[in-house]
């Protein structure tokens, strides 16, 4: 297996534009995580899914962001319309139940200028 | 939200030598993990302990875990430069029921010396 599969893997926008990561998890991995890494907050949860379905998007800074995961293999983090404080490493993790541990990839540099 | 916090924050040492990391946290938990971070790449997984377990063995790595003061402590002997990295505690929250979420903490810098 490749691996989680993170694309792309820097991006730099201009304030205002929309913003979408995509990650393609292990296969059969059935639990998908995002992450969010910035010096100051460290690495915080911004939503997970479990079968595809979303379980807790409890960490999603606010309205602009929205995730999917339209079937296993595939998920997408949208921002819209994306800030410079959303500048940081997106990383997306999957791992399979009672297994332990994740696997991550290799994440997606954002920048917002 | 629980989360482990590492402790040092920052730790350097030369070649050969052991490191030792601890992690505390706050609520009770089913596993503790810990992972790995290469400059510019990923979280790699390096062990989980159970809640019912004091010590785990992985090559150069030992991990404890202490539930009564709610503290782990990872353990890396014979350091090598490619050490050099920065180290993550995670825990799970057990009133997620089963779920495979993990809280992680912010992490500490080690720096191996050649």
């Amino acid at each position: 297996d490749a691996g989680v599969i993170q694309s792309p893997r820097h991006e730099v926008t201009e304030m205002g534009q929309e913003v979408t990561l995509r990650c393609k998890p292990i296969s059969g991995h059935d639990y998908l995580f995002w992450y969010r890494q910035t010096m100051m907050r460290g690495l915080e949860l911004l939503i997970y899914f479990n079968n595809n379905v979303p379980i807790d998007d409890s960490g999603m800074p606010e309205d602009r962001f929205s995730a999917k995961m339209p079937n296993a293999s595939f998920s997408t983090l949208k921002i819209q319309p994306s800030e410079p404080r959303d500048s940081a490493v997106y990383f997306c993790a999957s791992s399979l139940t009672g297994r332990g541990g994740y696997t991550f990839g290799s994440g997606t540099r954002l920048t917002v200028v | 939200s629980q989360q482990g916090e590492e402790d040092p924050q920052a730790l350097s040492i030369q070649e050969g030598e052991n490191a030792t990391m601890n992690c505390s946290y706050k609520t009770s938990i089913n596993n503790l993990q810990w992972y790995r971070q290469n400059s510019g790449r990923g979280l790699v997984h390096l062990i989980l302990i159970r809640s019912n377990e004091r010590e785990k063995h992985s090559g150069r790595l030992r991990v404890t875990l202490d539930t009564s003061k709610k503290s782990s402590s990872l353990l890396i002997t014979a350091s090598r430069a490619a050490d050099t990295a920065s180290y993550f505690c995670a825990t799970d929250d057990p009133s997620q029921g089963g779920s495979e979420k993990l809280v992680f903490g912010k992490g500490m810098k080690l720096t191996v010396n050649p």
